[in-house]
């Protein structure tokens, strides 16, 4: 079974400072990993996906994430975070069902804060 | 331009009324999703449509049914809602194996 592990449900940074948000997979297979961000009273947007090409991603909105095998590792970064930048982030591995189809295994989310 | 459209987007029952929520897309996608998300967590599959191929996520409770008449409409169907039901429902699509696109849900009360 494949799962992802976000470290941290609440994380509080200051404008104009890095973000970093954590997440560690678990999985038999190389895994395709995805980073969503939920503003309130929305659906999920997706920010960027890992498909097993490069190691470095870059998403919307300035995010990136850089996969490491080493470390079982998909962690979210930009550099200088902006108000319009909290909300709360879900990592997600892709699981094969059955017949064609797949689902996602959702992280626990990060609600991020941005300070002024 | 909305692609997942989830109506109505607030909805309020009675315990025990049955309640529909409705998803429809217009991306053409051959996979419908349906999720619940409870305040603070993470979403949870209850099921989902492969063309028009139900699968059922083994802990979806039987109180919870899905309808999917066409590739562009969707039916999440709760027979009788108990308390434990209130949650954002979120519908999603994706065509195969390529990433999912999300509706902005429909956040239900029971009261």
């Amino acid at each position: 079974a494949q799962s992802v592990t976000q470290l941290g449900s609440h994380v509080s940074v200051s404008e104009g400072a890095l973000v970093l948000l954590r997440c560690n997979y678990s999985s038999s297979v190389p895994p395709y990993l995805f980073w969503y961000v939920q503003y309130p009273n929305q659906g999920l947007q997706l920010l960027l996906k890992y498909t097993s090409a490069a190691t470095l991603v870059k998403g919307i909105n300035g995010f990136e994430a850089e996969f490491k095998k080493s470390e079982t590792s998909f962690h979210l970064t930009k550099p200088s975070a902006h108000m319009s930048d909290a909300a709360e982030y879900f990592c997600a591995v892709r699981g094969y069902s059955g017949a064609g189809s797949y689902q996602l295994t959702f992280g626990k989310g990060t609600k991020l804060s941005v300070i002024p | 331009d909305a692609m997942v459209i989830q109506n109505p987007r607030y909805q309020v029952t009675q315990f025990g009324k049955p309640v529909t929520l409705s998803c429809s897309q217009t991306l053409n996608h051959n996979v419908m999703y349906w999720y619940q998300q409870k305040s603070s967590q993470a979403p949870k599959l209850l099921f989902h449509y492969y063309d028009k191929d139900f699968n059922n996520e083994a802990d979806t409770p039987d109180n919870f049914q899905s309808r999917r008449p066409n590739t562009s409409f969707c039916f999440l169907d709760i027979r009788s809602p108990g308390l434990g039901d209130a949650a954002m429902y979120l519908c999603a699509t994706s065509r195969d194996n390529q990433p999912q696109h999300f509706g902005d849900g429909t956040r239900l009360s029971i009261l």
